[in-house]
């Protein structure tokens, strides 16, 4: 079983609301990312995970805010975005980081 | 940082033809990997292939390391192979994937 979950499949946020998408895979994985994907672009990471400890931040805004409760889950905590946020969020996991990647089906985040 | 390349950008094929995309890379990688994102968004792993020749029906792929550049073949092309075709790479160290700008195929019936 090589999958990754994400929900919500889509959202829709005001500026002034506090979200979060949350990431789940049972594959024994122990690095678990997130990317950020923009209309006709490729994605981009913004967090690596390594055994639960964040170990890569992309210079990403602190209105975004990782979490890694457990092994298997990995949560983005969203707060005061701005509509430039908008955007497709991918969520992936690999054995090991440097090891090959799968992702998830991906959060489609509208911000208002 | 390493410049991943894909080409051609983009490529218009009837149903039933063969078709090869292009990934050139900069630097030393430990990974590379093939994706195909479908309409939805979903990024769909076809190959991991740091070195080397795969293939799985259809597809095929090589990767020659040595000469930082790998080759993404499809034969037979169907509809359902319409999206957009990304190469990944992870450069040793590194701890992530870096993409090209993807190329989007598009299969006419």
């Amino acid at each position: 079983d090589t999958e990754v979950t994400q929900t919500p499949k889509h959202l829709v946020m005001g500026m002034t609301n506090k979200k979060s998408l949350k990431c789940e895979q049972h594959m024994g994985h122990r690095a678990m990312y997130w990317y950020k994907q923009k209309a006709k672009k490729p994605p981009e990471l913004m967090f690596v995970y390594s055994y639960e400890k964040l170990s890569i931040n992309e210079s990403v805004p602190s209105r975004f805010s990782p979490e890694c409760p457990n092994s298997s889950l990995l949560n983005l905590h969203l707060h005061a975005l701005q509509p430039e946020d908008s955007a497709l969020y991918l969520c992936a996991s690999s054995h090991r980081d440097g090891y090959e990647q799968y992702f998830g089906p991906g959060t489609r985040l509208t911000v208002t | 940082g390493i410049q991943v390349e894909q080409s051609p950008p983009d490529l218009i094929l009837q149903e039933g033809a063969n078709s090869t995309l292009r990934c050139n890379f900069s630097d030393s990688v430990n990974n590379l990997q093939w994706f195909h994102q479908n309409p939805w968004g979903q990024l769909i792993n076809l190959f991991y292939i740091p070195s080397g020749t795969k293939q799985n029906g259809r597809l095929s792929a090589t990767t020659v390391a040595t000469e930082r550049y790998s080759l993404l073949y499809i034969s037979s092309s169907q509809t359902t192979d319409s999206g957009v075709y990304f190469c990944a790479t992870d450069p040793r160290g590194a701890q992530k994937l870096v993409f090209g700008q993807g190329t989007r195929l598009t299969i006419n019936p």
